[in-house]
């Protein structure tokens, strides 16, 4: 089975901070992705990564940054936290296939920017 | 733009109903359909859609594609109350990202 670890399933953290969100898939999968789920919007795409050291902007990258120095291993920076960045985090691998392959999600951050 | 439309946006039913879930999209170089499950966490992939007509199933839950009208369906007979979640559907696009409906919440009361 694809297993995609999350570091945190609740984190606190304030306005100003610097926030690292770590994601971890242990599948060999090429692609990995960074979402954000807020009521009433659905899942939006921040960032995705189709190889290291590759990095795609998504629907909402504005005030996020990533990071995949290692195939298994996808991070999403806040670089300074604010309050509208409060939100539920997921981050999910797929293989690569032009027919697009399923994505594999972890847990979820809650992330609450205080 | 290319959207995924689903409906209804939300369902209650009692157990041991059959429910109908529809999604519908806008592309012209279509590839697959996906259907997903959540429940408090993250969605759980169901099904993975790319040849019309062809049904797919899982226990009470198939599912099939109709690319000349644009839609999928999903259906769930015999609701069970473990059955309650929001059911999401999606399509890759032109980068192989997911384009992703807002979701059926589905609510099964006992």
């Amino acid at each position: 089975d694809v297993k995609v670890t999350q570091s945190s399933r609740y984190l606190v953290k304030r306005t100003g901070e610097k926030v690292f969100l770590e994601c971890v898939q242990d599948m060999d999968h090429e692609n990995m992705f960074w979402y954000r789920q807020d009521p009433g919007l659905g899942l939006r795409l921040i960032y995705f990564s189709y190889d290291v050291k590759m990095k795609e902007k998504g629907d909402i990258p504005e005030g996020y940054s990533v990071s995949r120095e290692k195939k298994e291993r996808f991070s999403l920076i806040l670089e300074s936290a604010s309050t509208n960045q409060t939100s539920m985090y997921l981050c999910a691998s797929s293989l690569a296939g032009i027919q697009g392959r399923p994505q594999h999600f972890g847990d979820g951050t809650r992330l609450s920017i205080l | 733009e290319d959207k995924v439309v689903q409906s209804p946006l939300s369902l209650v039913v009692h157990e041991g109903d059959t429910v109908t879930l529809n999604c519908s999209y806008e592309v012209t170089n279509f590839r697959s359909l996906l259907w997903y499950k959540q429940e408090k966490k993250a969605p759980t992939f169901l099904f993975m859609l790319t040849s019309s007509g062809i049904e797919k199933k899982s226990g009470r839950l198939s599912s099939i594609l109709d690319k000349k009208e644009l839609f999928s369906i999903l259906n769930i007979t015999a609701t069970q109350t473990g059955d309650s979640a929001v059911y999401l559907c999606a399509r890759p696009d032109s980068n192989y990202q997911l384009i992703w409906g807002a979701g059926t919440k589905l609510i099964i009361k006992p």
